[in-house]
């Protein structure tokens, strides 16, 4: 299976936008779903099929691609924005069906 | 209102076998994928496999399969996952999952709150 890269750590000031990104050969080929860790928590689904936010997400929240890319970007970032954020999607082989990316740490 | 319910945090021992349970309520069971993903401590998500309850179709990452087996009733619309012998390096947190597809593409909509297993050696 290929590997998703995100980067370790990002930080944004209050109110300002931020970009995270996640980077692999299966993002070119998949849809891409995010997912958003509180400590303590249990993830939530915030995009799913690129760029598509379940019922009840903020608009501030949006995803993309662009090749082998994918991008969440988080507008006027909030204190409660501060989590981890995964991205995954199918592996470019098929198998092993969802590969998660190592998550990025955003800081408020 | 879908809801996964998970059973409570395990202490077992290296060797020693173990099944918890995610209890699914809300939506028809049969029409979705149902599935784990771990989270070792401190470090990110790892898919372990899905299975379907309408065709009993199981899949799992290469990561894990021979290590556990992932299986559900549909009777009582509960998912399981068991070892037949545990290591000290399966301590972590197991999160069921439903994944809808989309585009072919499983993504995961609801969480389980999480099931904390510890193994000692």
């Amino acid at each position: 299976s290929s590997d998703l890269i995100q980067e370790a750590a990002v930080s944004v000031t209050l109110g300002q936008t931020v970009s995270i990104m996640c980077q692999g050969d299966s993002v070119r080929s998949s849809y891409v779903s995010w997912y958003q860790r509180k400590s303590g928590q249990a993830p939530l689904l915030i995009v799913y099929g690129n760029s598509l936010r379940p019922s009840g997400i903020s608009d501030r929240i949006s995803g993309s691609k662009s090749g082998t890319t994918a991008s969440l970007t988080v507008t006027t970032a909030q204190a409660d924005d501060e989590a981890d954020y995964f991205c995954a999607c199918r592996d470019s082989n098929g198998d092993p069906w969802v590969v998660f990316g190592g998550g990025t740490r955003l800081t408020v | 209102e879908v809801h996964l319910e998970q059973s409570g945090g395990e202490i077992k021992k290296a060797g020693e076998s173990l099944e918890i349970s995610c209890k699914a309520s809300g939506y028809i069971f049969a029409r979705y994928w149902i599935g784990w993903v771990r989270q070792l401590s401190g470090e990110g998500l790892e898919y372990m496999g899905l299975f379907y309850p309408g065709d009993t179709d199981v899949r799992y990452s290469p990561s894990f399969e021979g290590r556990v087996i992932i299986s559900a009733n549909t009777s009582i619309t509960t998912a399981y996952l068991r070892w037949a012998t545990l290591t000290s390096s399966d301590t972590a947190t197991y999160f069921c999952v439903r994944g809808p597809l989309y585009g072919g593409n499983i993504y995961f909509d609801f969480w389980g709150p999480g099931t904390l297993v510890t193994i000692s050696s």
